[in-house]
């Protein structure tokens, strides 16, 4: 089956370090790879997606590359604040009707200033 | 535009007691899903709705009923509530179940708790 594992925090940085949050999959077939974002009290937000090998998914200073040979998606970032502290999810869908997406555990970033 | 809406919100309910938690999106999209997230924040993957067919996750206790009234709405149905049942129960949407087509769109959750 399909499974997503990344690295439990909390993972606490400073002001303007930077971000890397890992993250590898197991999947049958060729799924599509994606970050969510969860902040304080909120629902589930995409950050940024990729559908194909070595395909970058990218959005408000975020990246992840789609990494088939490592089977990896590792989310990084040049330079946090301190509003990007929330939980962030690695997520694949594979397209079976009754999987939907197949999460991580979550990421728990704190970042202090 | 709330593009996947959920209600209520919060839910505090006592043990024994049947409720339900409604759900409805604006996106034109064929396939709903009901998630749920426990106090670690772990997501899972309850039931998907495709076109009036419903998949059922063979590990959700049969308490546990979904109801879709048309193509824009998945309600969630629970009875004789338990304690374990306390969790975020989420609400998305996607385009379809193709692979290309699962970007799932989320609601801001209902926060369960049994007392």
């Amino acid at each position: 089956g399909n499974s997503v594992t990344q690295m439990e925090g909390p993972v606490t940085l400073s002001e303007e370090a930077f971000l890397t949050i890992n993250c590898t999959y197991t999947a049958t077939g060729y799924p599509s790879l994606f970050w969510y974002v969860q902040y304080p009290g909120e629902g589930l937000q995409l950050l940024l997606k990729a559908t194909k090998a070595d395909d970058k998914g990218s959005n408000k200073g975020f990246e992840a590359t789609y990494r088939k040979e490592t089977t990896s998606f590792h989310l990084e970032k040049g330079s946090v604040q301190v509003s990007d502290s929330a939980v962030y999810f690695c997520a694949l869908g594979s397209g079976g009707g009754a999987d939907g997406l197949t999460f991580g555990k979550g990421t728990h970033l704190i970042i202090q200033p | 535009d709330t593009a996947v809406s959920q209600t209520p919100k919060y839910l505090v309910t006592q043990m024994g007691n049947d409720k339900s938690i409604k759900c409805e999106q604006n996106l034109g999209h064929d396939t709903m899903y009901w998630y749920k997230q426990d106090s670690k924040k772990f997501l899972k993957i309850m039931f998907s709705y495709n076109n009036k067919e419903l998949i059922i996750n063979e590990t959700v206790p049969n308490r546990f009923s979904p109801k879709s009234p048309d193509k824009a709405h998945l309600n969630l149905h629970i009875n004789s509530l338990e304690l374990g049942d306390s969790a975020v129960y989420f609400c998305a949407s996607s385009a379809g179940t193709g692979r290309m087509n699962t970007e799932a769109f989320f609601g801001q959750g209902t926060r369960l708790t049994v007392v």
